[in-house]
């Protein structure tokens, strides 16, 4: 099976922008989960979608939003882009209650 | 509150030697997994290794084991023989089964010196 894949991998923006990233889970895995990665906070969880539905949802502000289609393929959204979104946003994908596996990651930079 | 610690931030060892990585992580549940992942520079996170919590015997796979102490809740992932392309970041997780939520911890840097 193809594993997790998000595209773009490498993205250039400027504050006040937004910005829609893209992931496509492993064939079967109904569950997409996003996270932001940066070296100061390390892996902050942003939310889950299981089945086209949010699932649960992590401690970030309303600009930061998601969705998933019916294939369960899922896209992240952040609005008015500020300097402190500027991370690796990673993409995991995982059966209804299992192992999480991650996509290489969208590398986000807010100049 | 559910938490994963993880004690070191950073670590190193001498190729072929072993190397321990602490984990120790908090909650009432009881039903939970608990996982390793490896992070290597600039490449993609993959899983090394996967417990039940239900499973009292520690998870192995080839050169990684686990230390799973219940009670304690303390989490530790063996590596013998290190190896090269051992050097990652390391973070370990905790998935409430109920919850249907991951919990992870801030990462240990592993360096691996020749």
């Amino acid at each position: 099976k193809a594993g997790v894949t998000q595209t773009p991998r490498y993205l250039i923006k400027t504050r006040g922008q937004q910005v829609t990233l893209s992931c496509s889970p492993i064939s079967g895995h109904r569950s997409v989960s996003w996270y932001q990665q940066t070296p100061g906070q390390g892996l902050q969880f942003l939310f889950e979608y299981f089945s086209e539905t949010q699932r649960n949802k992590g401690n970030f502000p309303g600009r930061f939003s998601g969705r998933q289609f019916s294939n369960s393929r899922s896209e992240m959204n952040v609005s008015t882009l500020e300097l402190g979104d500027s991370a690796l946003y990673l993409c995991a994908s995982r059966q209804s209650t299992d192992t999480q596996y991650f996509g290489p990651g969208t590398r986000l930079t807010v100049l | 509150a559910q938490t994963v610690t993880q004690s070191q931030p950073e670590m190193s060892v001498q190729e072929a030697e072993t190397v321990t990585l602490s984990c120790t992580y908090d909650t009432s549940e009881s039903d939970y997994y608990l996982f390793w992942y490896k992070q290597p520079p600039s490449r993609q996170m993959i899983l090394v290794i996967r417990q039940e919590a239900y499973k009292q015997q520690n998870a192995t796979e080839n050169r990684f084991s686990v230390n799973f102490q219940k009670a304690a809740k303390s989490f530790s992932l063996k590596i013998s023989d290190s190896q090269l392309g051992d050097a990652a970041m390391y973070f370990c997780a905790c998935l409430l089964y109920n919850f249907n939520k991951f919990y992870f911890g801030s990462g240990t840097k592993l360096n691996v010196k020749p």
